[in-house]
C-alpha cells in the first residue's frame, strides 16, 4: 500500500481565498484524522471520522473550517475564507479502528501558507 | 479527557551520549501510549507503543520506553545516540477504546551533534 496520500504537498494562497486539502487513507482503514501542526501549538487534533461519520469536531477552530468524508477512500478539509493565521502543516492520518489495532499512520502533510 | 506533557521542548546531546525524553500523561481511563518520530519535512512515524503486558517496550533502532502507571509517565531512552537520531519526538496517548483519536504532546526536538 502507498500509505496515506495527501495533496497538495504545498499550498500558497492569498487571504480570503478558499483552500481545499485532500486525503486518501490507507485501504481498509475505517478511522481518519485531521491534525494541524504549528510551532506555537504543536499537533492539534481538528476532527476525526469513524466509518465516514464525524465523531469529534471539537478541535475545528472556527466555522471557516469544514471537513467531509464522502466515502471510505477520500476526505477533504476546507478553509473558507483563509487567513494568515491558518498557515500551518496539516496532516491526515488513518487507522483501523478495532480493539488491539491502535496506531495511526500519517501522510506527508500539506504545508499551507496564507499571505 | 486525556492530555500529554512533554517536559523538554529541546534536548541537545553529543553523539554516543545517552538521552532521555520525558513524557507524562493524564487520564481517568486506561490508555495506550506511543512515541512517534518526525524527521524534517516528513510525516510522523511510529517509533514504539505500549498496549499492555511488559512495561518496557523497545524499538528496532535502539530506543526504549517504560510505562510507569504510578507516575503516569512514559519516558523514552536511548543509551547511545547517533547523528541520524536528530528529529522531533512526540509522545501520544489514546483511550483504551476502539474508534478514539491520538492526543499528542507538543514534541521534543532532539539535536545530536558530533
Amino acid at each position: 500500500d502507498a500509505g496515506v496520500i495527501q495533496s497538495p504537498r504545498h499550498e500558497v494562497t492569498e487571504m480570503g481565498q478558499e483552500v481545499t486539502l485532500r486525503c486518501k487513507p490507507i485501504s481498509g482503514h475505517n478511522s481518519l484524522f485531521w491534525y494541524r501542526q504549528t510551532m506555537m501549538r504543536g499537533l492539534e487534533l481538528l476532527i476525526y471520522f469513524n466509518n465516514n461519520v464525524p465523531i469529534d469536531d471539537s478541535g475545528m477552530p472556527e466555522d471557516r473550517f469544514s471537513a467531509k468524508m464522502p466515502n471510505a477512500s477520500f476526505s477533504t478539509l476546507k478553509i473558507q475564507p483563509s487567513e494568515p493565521r491558518d498557515s500551518a502543516v496539516y496532516f491526515c492520518a488513518s487507522s483501523f479502528s478495532a480493539r488491539g489495532y491502535t496506531e495511526a499512520f500519517f501522510g506527508q502533510g500539506t504545508r499551507l501558507t496564507v499571505v | 479527557a486525556q492530555s500529554v506533557t512533554q517536559l523538554d521542548s529541546q534536548v541537545p546531546v553529543f553523539e554516543e551520549a545517552p538521552v532521555e525524553l520525558r513524557c507524562n500523561y493524564s487520564s481517568s481511563v486506561s490508555v495506550y501510549l506511543f512515541w512517534y518520530v518526525q524527521y524534517p519535512n516528513q510525516g510522523l512515524q511510529l517509533l514504539l507503543k505500549y498496549l499492555s503486558g511488559s512495561t518496557l517496550v523497545e524499538s528496532i533502532n535502539g530506543f526504549e520506553a517504560e510505562f510507569n502507571k504510578s507516575q503516569t509517565s512514559f519516558h523514552l531512552r536511548k543509551p547511545s545516540v547517533h547523528i541520524s537520531d536528530t528529529a522531533e519526538y512526540f509522545c501520544a496517548v489514546r483511550r483504551d477504546q476502539a474508534g478514539t483519536a491520538l492526543i499528542f504532546g507538543k514534541g521534543t526536538t532532539l539535536s545530536v551533534s558530533s
